[in-house]
């Protein structure tokens, strides 16, 4: 009963490095999301995949960039840390017209 | 985008009594689902309720109910008998049907239960 996993829980990055959010499902959903959590906005979509090879943007996807390879996979790239990039991380899926499953978040601070 | 709004940032409720909390949404669909997700310290998000829009009777999960005004595009969430395990952070939620499927969420709600 794996479901949704993104790795890592924690992360602090240093301003112009760059990383990968990593997040796995093992429920063999179509759609996939990466939200962000800042305080008092609640989750905002990054970018979203309703299948393998097909993406697209969200509300917020600038510094950021996504690639979905597999049904399983949905990682997310950010390529130059940015202090506004910090925030709290979610990747979700779903099938069709069921609730979004969510991965624990993954914490990430830009210094 | 779709524009989901709750307007109450932080609630307290005392423990066994009832609290609701408000959602509202403004969208030119039709067709269309909404949730409730709780959101507690660990900060997993956990499905607390769904409702289709075609649906007119109210979705009720145990002590978790909402009442949802098609019309007035509300949908607000009533918990009952409140416990301390409910105290956490809900998120309103508002899906689209479209090639994509976008979940749009509200800021939040922090409910507090009191012993």
């Amino acid at each position: 009963n794996a479901g949704v996993t993104q790795t890592p829980k924690f992360r602090i990055l240093k301003i112009g490095q760059s990383m990968t959010l990593q997040c796995t499902q093992d429920m063999n959903h179509n759609y996939m999301y990466w939200y962000r959590q800042d305080p008092g906005m609640g989750l905002k979509l990054i970018y979203y995949s309703v299948g393998a090879g097909i993406t697209d943007k969200g509300e917020v996807p600038n510094g950021y960039n996504v690639s979905r390879s597999t049904t399983e996979d949905f990682p997310l790239r950010l390529e130059l840390a940015a202090p506004s990039q910090t925030s709290v991380y979610f990747c979700a899926s779903s099938y069709s017209t069921t609730e979004a499953f969510f991965g624990q978040g993954t914490r990430l601070t830009v210094v | 985008a779709q524009t989901v709004t709750q307007s109450q940032p932080e609630m307290s409720v005392q423990e066994a009594e009832t609290v609701t909390l408000s959602c509202t949404y403004d969208t030119s669909e039709n067709n269309y689902y909404l949730f409730w997700y709780k959101q507690p310290p660990s900060r997993q998000m956990i499905l607390v309720i769904r409702q289709e829009a075609y649906k007119q009777q109210n979705a009720t999960e145990n002590r978790f109910s909402v009442n949802f005004q098609k019309a007035a595009k509300s949908f607000s969430l009533k918990i009952s008998d409140s416990q301390l395990g409910d105290t956490a952070m809900y998120f309103c939620a508002f899906m689209k049907l479209n090639t994509g499927n976008q979940f749009y969420f509200g800021t939040g709600t922090s409910l507090t239960v009191i012993p």
